[in-house]
């Protein structure tokens, strides 16, 4: 059972645009949303997160938003850069837990 | 600040052998994750750790697999009799805490191909 679901495989953006990744998660437990960001052959790297009581977190290029009513979460790239050209990995957790569970990824790249 | 440790980065076994995954988490975390990622998947949490003690299993295989965090030294993540299915890559991370405001820091991750 996929709790928590990335449903594009894959993302392609040009330089300088909006980058779009969508999360959908069907336990209504969750209440703490993360998202990494993944190079091959290294660790995920943190990226942002938020929590359940804010609809809305935005660090620099990175904003998350998230819909409790929907159970979903995007993490919008503005302006993507070809360095942000990674693995794109969504997790959630159940309060002070300790588990994240983690989407399959969306695979984006940036091109000139 | 280092961060997360983990060693050796690639480690080939032939099926039978054991396999011996070490993890040296960020300076001042107590608390150890062990993940695992198959091919085409996403990371799957295996179990979770404090110095000597075991938080959580619950995505830990209940045979051939073992995992430790000694008082002193690194965290352990032991494979026994490992099987081709055992191939991928094993993530580490460590939080200061386990509240949900602590973030998870992964390593490197490491590599491994059972033959």
């Amino acid at each position: 059972d996929q709790q928590v679901k990335q449903n594009s495989p894959s993302l392609s953006v040009q330089e300088g645009r909006i980058s779009i990744l969508n999360c959908d998660y069907t336990n209504s437990m969750f209440d703490y949303f993360l998202w990494y960001k993944k190079y091959p052959a290294e660790g995920p790297t943190f990226l942002i997160s938020i929590s359940s009581i804010k609809d809305k977190n935005e660090d620099g290029r990175f904003t998350v938003f998230l819909n409790k009513s929907a159970k979903h979460l995007s993490l919008h790239i503005v302006p993507s850069q070809p360095g942000d050209s990674a693995v794109y990995f969504c997790a959630a957790s159940v309060g002070n837990t300790d588990k994240l569970i983690f989407g399959t990824g969306t695979r984006l790249q940036v091109f000139p | 600040n280092a961060g997360v440790m983990q060693n050796p980065r690639h480690l080939v076994r032939r099926r039978g052998q054991e396999a011996r995954l070490r993890c040296s988490p960020m300076k001042g975390h107590s608390h150890v994750y062990w993940y695992r990622q198959l091919p085409e998947e996403g990371l799957k949490f295996m179990v979770y750790l404090q110095k000597e003690n075991i938080i959580d299993e619950s995505g830990m295989p209940k045979e051939r697999f073992s995992a430790e965090f000694p008082k002193e030294g690194p965290s352990i993540l032991r494979i026994q009799q490992v099987v081709r299915g055992d191939s991928a890559a094993y993530f580490c991370a460590s939080s200061r805490g386990a509240s949900f405001t602590d973030t998870q820091y992964f390593g490197p991750g490491t590599r491994l191909t059972v033959l």
